[in-house]
């Protein structure tokens, strides 16, 4: 059973461009989250996707903006980059019950973004 | 707006000495709470959740305590081997917020063998 799948793992952008992340969550999850980890820091929520609609969003500007699948995999997209959007972006997928509730998340490996 | 603050931010052990590494969160209205295992440029790995109806949950060399009255969660490393060196992290879910994880910056842990 594969777990949470991201691409690239690594990213060099310069600013000003545009970079699109993808995410594949665990089987059986249908929500996938976003978070930014910069250096030294503890990652920051951005958004949370699940039947293809952005459902919370995080502190972060309209520059990020996201995407989910019909097959429940998701694209994180930054316009515009700046040099602090020099980050680790990690992928988290989860199931939704019946009930409306999150199950636990389980996390990607990240992909490291560096902009120039 | 929860905010989650870890202390030690670093610490540096014998290896065989026992680690404890400290959470402090501000809103007691959690949910659960997680304790992470980030290694270096890696992603997170979930050593242990604690839900808030709980007061502490075990693993192997792993104890995670929970008191959501004083907003305070520590984990335990017993008998810590030179393996254990990486950053942990704390990160709380509040009752209300539907699975969004508030993360404290990380203990980072360095055991000398």
């Amino acid at each position: 059973d594969a777990g949470v799948t991201q691409s690239p793992t690594h990213l060099i952008k310069t600013r000003g461009q545009q970079v699109t992340l993808r995410c594949s969550p665990k089987s059986g999850h249908d929500t996938v989250s976003w978070y930014q980890q910069a250096l030294g820091q503890g990652p920051q929520f951005i958004f949370q996707y699940y039947e293809e609609e952005e459902r919370q969003r995080g502190n972060f500007p309209d520059r990020f903006s996201g995407h989910q699948f019909p097959n429940y995999s998701s694209e994180l997209n930054v316009n515009a980059l700046l040099l602090g959007d020099s980050a680790l972006y990690l992928c988290a997928s989860s199931q939704r019950t019946s009930g409306g509730f999150q199950e636990t998340q389980y996390f990607g490996p990240g992909t490291r973004l560096l902009v120039l | 707006k929860q905010e989650v603050t870890q202390i030690p931010a670093a610490l540096s052990v014998p290896e065989g000495e026992n680690l404890v590494l400290n959470c402090s969160f501000t809103d007691s209205a959690i949910y659960n709470l997680q304790w992470f295992r980030q290694d270096p440029g890696k992603g997170l790995t979930s050593l242990l959740l604690i839900q808030s109806s709980q007061r502490e949950q075990t693993s192997g060399r792993l104890n995670a305590s929970l008191d959501k009255s004083s907003g305070r969660s520590t984990l335990y490393i017993a008998a810590s081997q030179p393996g254990d060196s990486a950053t942990y992290l704390c990160a709380v879910r509040h009752r209300h917020g539907n699975n969004r994880l508030a993360f404290g910056k990380g203990n980072q842990v360095v055991v000398i063998p």
